[in-house]
């Protein structure tokens, strides 16, 4: 089975730039969660989709981050314009519906460092 | 969010069982246990969970309070491989989706 995708996996950016990250969770996985971890601490959530809904976005900094599913497959995760705060690296998990009930499986992340 | 409290780090050495303690004393009746681990540079992975009764499988054994107030983590045989951090996540359900929060989590180390 593959695992939860994600690129790019190290990006290196000034503040002020814009940045994407991308996620491709595991096939047939409805429920796909972005967290943002820290250098220290532990992971926190950002936002949660079933499907293409988003279920739980209290966490966002909406006002510079957006995400977004389309289709109910991949996401993207958009950092604009970027701060020094949000060096971390960016999780995406994703969950089957069924079976294992609340195993989450996580990509390798992407590590972003704002200069 | 029902919070949990670990150690910030524990050692151990290795073939050694290791028991990793969590407590949760605002757990509600619903709330799952949950344990994943987080190797150096990759994403946290699944450990083991529980409700009420305490659970086995291939990776470790989870051993829940009977208040349910705290539970622990039991690795049988640490090996070097095992040194990762450790969270202990309790699982709230709202709105019928499921939401894992995490807290700093316990930092292990295996001697060898």
């Amino acid at each position: 089975e593959a695992g939860v995708a994600q690129s790019p996996r190290y990006k290196i950016i000034e503040k002020r730039q814009s940045v994407a990250f991308w996620c491709n969770p595991i096939s047939g996985h409805a429920t796909l969660y972005w967290y943002q971890q820290i250098l220290g601490q532990g992971p926190k959530l950002l936002i949660q989709f079933q499907n293409n809904g988003v279920v739980d976005d209290s966490q966002l900094p909406k006002d510079r981050f957006s995400a977004e599913r389309l289709k109910g497959v991949d996401s993207t995760l958009k950092i604009q314009p970027a701060k020094l705060e949000d060096s971390a690296v960016y999780l995406c998990a994703s969950r089957p519906d069924r079976g294992r009930t609340g195993e989450l499986f996580f990509g390798e992340g992407s590590r972003l460092t704002v200069l | 969010d029902a919070k949990t409290t670990q150690p910030n780090s524990m050692e151990s050495n290795e073939e050694e069982p290791v028991h990793l303690p969590c407590n949760h004393s605002t757990i509600s009746g619903t709330d799952y246990i949950h344990w994943y681990r987080q190797l150096p540079s990759q994403g946290p992975e699944y450990v083991i969970h529980g409700l009420t009764s305490n659970v086995n499988n291939r990776m470790a054994s989870l051993a829940i309070a009977e208040d349910r107030k705290s539970s622990t983590l039991i690795l049988h045989r640490a090996t070097l491989r095992d040194a990762a951090v450790y969270y202990c996540i309790l699982r709230s359900s709202i709105q019928g989706a499921q939401k894992l929060v995490f807290g700093q989590g316990t930092r292990l180390t295996i001697n060898p």
